[in-house]
């Protein structure tokens, strides 16, 4: 199947700094990335449907200006969280779609670990 | 209610059949995602199944799809310790973005 990387895979970080989270698509081209939010024992929240070559698209009730996402290629999205809180501690993970003809398959990087202290 | 539902936990003993349930409301699903997500990693496509289909098997993994009842299940055969982990059901309507709803997920426990 095909492959999706996340950069860094764990990090902790002071409140009130900036964190960037790389996410890449390994084997194959993704015009479309998704970003996550996995809470403990929850299931996983759509953040923002990341496009190449434009703006990201961001569901309801999550701030734009504090998670910043940027598609700069066909292969990297990333997803800066800036004055980090302790309430922004979670695990973040990123998917990439590989669209073939008949179906859509969605892979799933590793996760970031985000812990802000 | 939820429009993608799973139990949460699911306690097995190695060796035994495992059925994972799930059910969702959208009648216009179109694809429907079993993924496995192990401690601390992210999610790895099991298998997917599509709306036209009652059944697809793939090695140890079954998948049902009952649609007038918006049903889904995954069987494992013959469970091992290594199939410990979160399962999330997902669903996704034809055209559009196909951007997936997820289930809570149903953690697996197998007991050796």
């Amino acid at each position: 199947g095909a492959v999706v990387s996340q950069h860094p895979s764990r990090v902790i970080c002071k409140s009130g700094t900036s964190v960037k989270i790389e996410c890449r698509s390994l084997d194959f081209q993704a015009t479309t990335m998704f970003w996550y939010r996995q809470f403990p024992k929850k299931s996983l929240m759509l953040m923002a449907t990341s496009n190449e070559g434009s703006k990201a698209t961001y569901e309801q009730g999550v701030e734009k200006d504090k998670f910043l996402i940027n598609h700069a290629s066909l292969t990297l999205s990333t997803l800066t969280v800036t004055s980090a809180h302790p309430e922004d501690s979670s695990f973040y993970i990123c998917s990439a779609n590989m669209f073939r003809v008949g179906s859509y398959e969605q892979y799933f990087g590793p996760g970031t670990r985000l812990t802000v202290t | 209610g939820e429009d993608v539902e799973q139990s949460l936990f699911l306690s097995v003993r190695e060796g035994d059949s495992s059925v994972i349930n799930c059910t969702y409301t959208d009648s216009s699903s179109t694809y429907l995602y079993w993924y496995k997500q192990e401690p601390g990693a992210g999610l790895q496509l099991l298998t997917y199944i599509f709306s036209n289909m009652d059944m697809k098997q793939d090695q140890r993994l079954t998948v049902l799809l009952n649609k007038k009842d918006k049903h889904l299940s995954l069987r494992i055969a013959d469970t091992q310790t290594g199939d410990s982990a979160i399962y999330f059901c997902a669903e996704s309507p034809s055209g559009g973005s196909y951007i997936p709803t997820f289930g809570r997920g149903t953690s697996l426990i197998v007991h050796p």
